[in-house]
């Protein structure tokens, strides 16, 4: 059963901190994903990696940077946070090619 | 450019009617599409995907390439099916992408 694990399920961070939002999945996955889940927009794809040390843009990549040193750990960065990057974040994996991608659990971040 | 549109924010019936779940894409390869299901205090997974043609917990796809469509339908829908549900688009040209409509939450009344 893939596992897919998220560092923390909720954070409060005040506008300017620098944040790291960690994933970790326990299937020696390819490709990894950071979304972004809002009501009415439906997940937005922020960065995704296809192998280590390997990032891509994404549809909405201002703002936040991606590290992938490991094969199994993608964090999401985000380097100066504002109160417009309150939301839901998910994380992803698949196998390499278009397979199904499994989510971990999502962390809620509210910025004041 | 590439979309998937769900054109219902809300679809709310009653318990033992029949449910379709709209979805509509914009590509203009063969894609490959996928619904998503997100219950209350669970994570976003997997529900079908149009290459393997099944039927998950009663639901059916089908892909209507003239239509541009991946709606998705159970003859009977049940309380336990009230959920987010998400239709995606991966293009079928080697990326990695994966684009994600903006959900329709289905409500079923007992």
């Amino acid at each position: 059963d893939v596992k897919v694990t998220q560092s923390s399920r909720y954070l409060v961070k005040r506008t300017g901190e620098k944040v790291f939002l960690e994933c970790v999945q326990d299937m020696d996955h390819e490709n990894m994903f950071w979304y972004r889940q809002d009501p009415g927009l439906g997940l937005r794809l922020i960065y995704f990696s296809y192998d280590v040390k390997m990032k891509e843009k994404g549809d909405i990549p201002e703002g936040y940077s991606v590290s992938r040193e490991k094969k199994e750990r993608f964090s999401l960065i985000l380097e100066s946070a504002s109160t417009n990057q309150t939301s839901m974040y998910l994380c992803a994996s698949s196998t390499r090619g278009v397979e199904t991608q499994y989510f971990g659990p999502g962390t809620r971040l509210l910025v004041l | 450019a590439q979309r998937v549109t769900q054109p219902e924010k809300l679809l709310s019936v009653f318990k033992g009617a029949p449910v379709e779940l709209k979805c509509n894409y914009s590509y203009s390869g063969s894609p490959e599409l996928f619904w998503y299901v997100q219950y209350s205090r669970q994570r976003l997974q997997l529900l079908l995907r149009h290459i393997s043609r099944e039927s998950i917990k009663g639901f059916t796809a089908d892909l209507n390439k003239g239509e541009t469509s991946f709606h998705l339908k159970k003859p009977f829908a049940q309380e336990e099916d009230s959920a987010m549900y998400y239709c995606a688009l991966s293009p079928n040209t080697g990326g990695f992408k994966t684009i994600f409509g903006a959900g329709t939450r289905l409500f079923v009344k007992a």
